[in-house]
């Protein structure tokens, strides 16, 4: 069965490093998305990216972060200068194309965050 | 985003039936009612979703209310592999379709 896949699993960071979070979206679909988790807190959307640019983001997704998909099948999301507040488990997610009823989301297993 | 509200925990034994339990007084009439759930250490994943008529697949089954302000998610059997925070979301199918997380109801199964 097709999965979103997720590199890498725990990144530790220095305060005030630039990081890069990867994931590898299910491959026919053409809706992404990240979204965190803070230890002990409610998922929080962050993004959405479709058609190569961003649809939708949140307030907390501010000029320290950005979204990629340099590729054709990878999906980044790259923080500039880390703050301690960002550490969380990173989700990314995907879904299929619109036009159906629904879109059912597939997450992966997340990316850890630690920032010292 | 239209709210939903679920009890903060749940405790049910191993092999029975569980009613997890959903309020949405505010839903409109373009929102699906999905369920994700959460096991621990993992990503979200997708259980069932429903517009008005109730709804059954391999992991559950879906009854909502006639007036769709209220639903509950039926886990027919619960097993150990079933311990999980639940999450019932309104989604609406236009824009960019982002789901909005409360902190859902966690579900403790008893051997």
């Amino acid at each position: 069965e097709p999965e979103v896949t997720q590199t890498p699993s725990h990144q530790v960071t220095q305060m005030g490093q630039e990081v890069i979070l990867r994931c590898v979206p299910i491959s026919n679909h053409l809706y992404f998305y990240w979204y965190r988790q803070i230890l002990g807190q409610k998922v929080e959307f962050l993004v959405s990216f479709y058609n190569n640019e961003i649809s939708e983001k949140s307030e907390i997704f501010d000029d320290q972060f950005s979204v990629e998909r340099p590729d054709g099948s990878n999906f980044t999301l790259k923080i500039r200068s880390t703050k301690l507040e960002d550490s969380a488990m990173y989700f990314c997610a995907s879904r299929v194309p619109s036009g159906r009823a629904f879109g059912e989301q597939f997450f992966g297993p997340g990316t850890r965050l630690t920032v010292l | 985003d239209a709210k939903t509200t679920q009890p903060n925990s749940m405790e049910s034994n191993e092999e029975e039936p569980v009613h997890l339990p959903c309020n949405h007084s505010t839903i409109s009439g373009t929102d699906y009612i999905h369920w994700y759930r959460q096991l621990p250490s993992q990503g979200p994943e997708y259980v069932i979703h429903g517009l008005t008529s109730n709804v059954n697949n391999r992991m559950a089954s879906l009854a909502i209310a006639e007036d769709r302000k209220s639903s509950t998610l039926i886990l027919h059997r619960a097993t150990l592999r079933d311990a999980a925070v639940y999450y019932c979301i309104l989604h609406s199918i236009q824009g960019a379709q982002k789901l909005v997380f409360g902190q859902g109801t966690r579900l403790t199964i008893n051997p």
